[in-house]
């Protein structure tokens, strides 16, 4: 079975150019995360989506991140335009229910660096 | 807010050492998991404990909830080399929440 998979890797680009990530979940997963992990930290809530619908945003910055999963199934996240605070990794995971309990599967990330 | 605070930070050992890390908060969790990350990849869930006291087994890796509910700890028997990497607690609030919040990690070094 084919994990979550995102792209690009690694991305370099210039404060205030527009950026975006992509992310295929899980086949059959109906939750989807996204996370910001700054260097040293622990991975933090940017937006969780039940199918196509965002049920938790409170943590996504809306002036200039926005996101969408048309669909219900791939998901795209976009930073227009970038800061230099972006830098971090990017993660996207999505999850599974087993039961009471939900266990996330996290793809590898994209590292931003904004110079 | 909930926190969760993870100690040590760093810990560097030897192959075949004993070691254990812990994840601790004021705030009581339905249930707690956690994860392995190695550098340039997403975390791998190891493990989610759910019951107070419970204790759950991995090959040499040992994880207690505490009977609070309100802390972990991940205890490592005979370190190796593959165990090096970045160590992450996450909690889930009671009520039903499937927010998960991620302690700050415990980076680990096995050197050979």
């Amino acid at each position: 079975e084919a994990g979550v998979v995102q792209s690009p890797r690694y991305k370099i680009i210039e404060k205030k150019q527009p950026v975006a990530f992509w992310c295929n979940p899980i086949s059959g997963h109906n939750t989807l995360y996204w996370y910001r992990q700054n260097l040293g930290q622990g991975p933090e809530l940017l937006i969780r989506y039940e199918n196509e619908e965002a049920v938790d945003d409170s943590q996504l910055p809306k002036d200039r991140f926005s996101a969408e999963r048309l669909k219900g199934v791939d998901s795209t996240l976009k930073i227009q335009p970038a800061e230099l605070g972006d830098s971090a990794v990017y993660l996207c995971a999505s999850s599974l229910v087993r039961g009471t309990l939900v266990e996330q599967y996290f793809g590898p990330g994209t590292r931003l660096t904004v110079t | 807010t909930q926190l969760l605070e993870q100690s040590p930070q760093f810990l560097s050992i030897q192959e075949g050492e004993n070691l254990t890390v812990y994840c601790n908060s004021s705030s009581v969790f339905s249930s707690l998991q956690w994860y392995r990350q190695e550098p340039g990849e997403g975390p791998v869930l190891l493990v989610t404990v759910v019951t107070g006291g419970e204790v759950k087994k991995l090959k040499r890796l040992t994880f207690q909830f505490g009977d609070a509910r309100k802390d972990s700890s991940l205890h490592i028997t005979a370190a190796q080399t593959g165990d090096t990497g970045l160590y992450l607690c996450a909690g889930r609030a009671q009520g039903g929440s499937e927010k998960l919040v991620f302690g700050k990690g415990t980076k680990l070094t096995v050197n050979p």
